[in-house]
C-alpha cells in the first residue's frame, strides 16, 4: 500500500515562528502536493511538485514556502507563521502518470498558531 | 471560473437508507471526475473514479455523471453507520493534477 507520512499529526506555535512540515511518501511518486483543509472552505492546493528541486505555486502559496531535495520528501515551510495560518495541513502524492486524479493523502498535520 | 459546488450538509440518513450526493461543475473542459471519502482525522481516500460521462458502480457506491448539466452524483445503498464520513467531490480535465479541483465536501453521518 501507499503510504504517505506526515512527521507531526499535532503542532503548537507561536505568532512568528517558523514551522517545518515533513512529509514523507514510499511509492516513488513523481508528485507531491501540500494542501490545507479549513471548515466552510475545502481543500486548498498550496504548492505542488513534479520533479526533485521543482515546485509550483497552488492557490495559496503566499506565506509558504516549500522544498524538494529528495524525491521521497516535500517539506512544507511557514517562515513567519501568523494565527490565520492555524489549520489542518495534508500532504499528498501521485504517480503522475494516469490522469485518474488519484492522490495519496496522509493523515494531516493540525497546526494551531497561538 | 474553477469551481466545484457541493452542499456542505450534514446529511443524516438511517442504516439501510439510499443517499445521494451531490455536486455541480462549471468547466465544460473538465473530463475526470472523482469521489474521495474522509473519515474523521483522517485524509482523504479514493473512492470512485469516472472518466466523461456514465455510470460506475462498485459494490454499493454508484457515480455518476451528467456532462449536459455537468453534474455529479454519488449514490450509496444500503447505507451502513461504517458509510459516516465527509464525501469531496473532485473534477479537471486531466493532465497536471495540480488543476484538481475539489468540492468543499458533504459530512454525512448514517444512524444505526
Amino acid at each position: 500500500d501507499v503510504k504517505v507520512t506526515q512527521s507531526s499529526r499535532y503542532l503548537v506555535k507561536r505568532t512568528g515562528e517558523k514551522v517545518f512540515l515533513e512529509c514523507v511518501q514510499d511509492m516513488d511518486h513523481e508528485n507531491m502536493f501540500w494542501y490545507r483543509q479549513d471548515p466552510g472552505l475545502g481543500l486548498r492546493l498550496i504548492y505542488f511538485s513534479y520533479d526533485v528541486k521543482m515546485k509550483e505555486k497552488g492557490d495559496i502559496p503566499e506565506g509558504y514556502s516549500v522544498s524538494r531535495e529528495k524525491k521521497e520528501r516535500f517539506s512544507l515551510i511557514l517562515e513567519s507563521a501568523s494565527t490565520n495560518q492555524t489549520s489542518m495541513y495534508l500532504c499528498a502524492s501521485s504517480s503522475g502518470t494516469e490522469n485518474t486524479g488519484e492522490l495519496f493523502f496522509g493523515e494531516g498535520s493540525r497546526l494551531t498558531v497561538l | 471560473q474553477k469551481e466545484v459546488e457541493q452542499d456542505p450538509g450534514p446529511l443524516s440518513v438511517p442504516e439501510g437508507a439510499i443517499v445521494s450526493l451531490n455536486c455541480t461543475y462549471s468547466n465544460s473542459a473538465f473530463q475526470y471526475f472523482m469521489w474521495y471519502r474522509q473519515y474523521s482525522r483522517k485524509g482523504p481516500e479514493l473512492l470512485m473514479y469516472t472518466y466523461s460521462s456514465g455510470n460506475k458502480e462498485d459494490g454499493r457506491f454508484t457515480a455518476q455523471v451528467d456532462k449536459s448539466s455537468k453534474y455529479i452524483s454519488l449514490f450509496i445503498r444500503d447505507s451502513q453507520p461504517s458509510d459516516s464520513a465527509t464525501y469531496l467531490c473532485a473534477s479537471y480535465y486531466g493532465g497536471s493534477q495540480g488543476n484538481l479541483i475539489f468540492g468543499k465536501g458533504t459530512k454525512l453521518s448514517v444512524k444505526p
